[in-house]
């Protein structure tokens, strides 16, 4: 089946340093990815919607220079947070739908745990 | 927010019991979906109901919509060990949005 493949899967870095998240499509292509944020017994927060061959649309107050996004190839989409804090200490979790369709289901990353110190 | 609201929040029963989840929501839908999460883990997807069903199944999983309520709910029956997750309900149209999920226990 459809798989999504997200690394690393856990990260601790150092206050002011950046992390680069990955988000691989494999045997899909995806045009669409989405990045999510978890905080611990929460929900999941969208941050934005990474967009293949433009710009990433970012939610509402989410610092696009804070969390880069870069959606280099149909199967590839990367997130990298810059001059990290400790309050970015999250779960990241990206998703592409499989069928490019509004509403279609998600397919998604076993998420990345940040940590930073 | 668009973000619905799920109960219970945490849910702790006995294996082979069922377990009811509920989901709200705010806005008309087009489908709503519900979602497992393992601890520590990605989501996966369970199942999908569109606005004009009104019950789905699949395995040991029921789920019913009411749009008059904005409601759904999450049936598991004869829930095992392995049923222990996170389920999320989320709708939306280009976008998912998550509701805020139930914490599902079985106890062995």
């Amino acid at each position: 089946g459809a798989v999504v493949s997200q690394h690393p899967s856990r990260v601790i870095c150092k206050s002011g340093t950046s992390v680069k998240i990955e988000c691989r499509s494999l045997d899909f292509q995806a045009t669409t990815m989405f990045w999510y944020r978890q905080f611990p017994k929460q929900s999941l927060m969208l941050m934005a919607t990474s967009n293949e061959g433009s710009k990433a649309t970012y939610e509402q107050g989410v610092e696009k220079d804070k969390f880069l996004i870069n959606h280099a190839s149909l199967t590839l989409s990367t997130l990298t947070v810059t001059s990290a804090h400790p309050e970015d200490s999250s779960f990241y979790i990206c998703s592409a739908p499989l069928v490019g369709q509004q509403g279609s289901p998600l397919h998604f990353g076993n998420g990345t745990r940040l940590t930073v110190t | 927010s668009q973000q619905g609201e799920e109960d219970p929040q945490a849910l702790s029963i006995q294996e082979g019991e069922n377990a009811t989840m509920n989901c709200s929501y705010k806005t008309s839908i087009n489908n709503l979906q519900w979602y497992r999460q393992n601890s520590g883990r990605g989501l996966v997807h369970l199942i999908l109901i569109r606005s004009n069903e009104r019950e789905k199944h699949s395995g040991r999983l029921r789920v019913t919509l009411d749009t008059s309520k904005k409601s759904s709910s999450l049936l598991i029956t004869a829930s095992r060990a392995a049923d222990t997750a996170s389920y999320f309900c989320a709708q939306g149209a280009q976008k998912l949005v998550f509701g805020q999920g139930t914490r599902l226990t079985i106890n062995p």
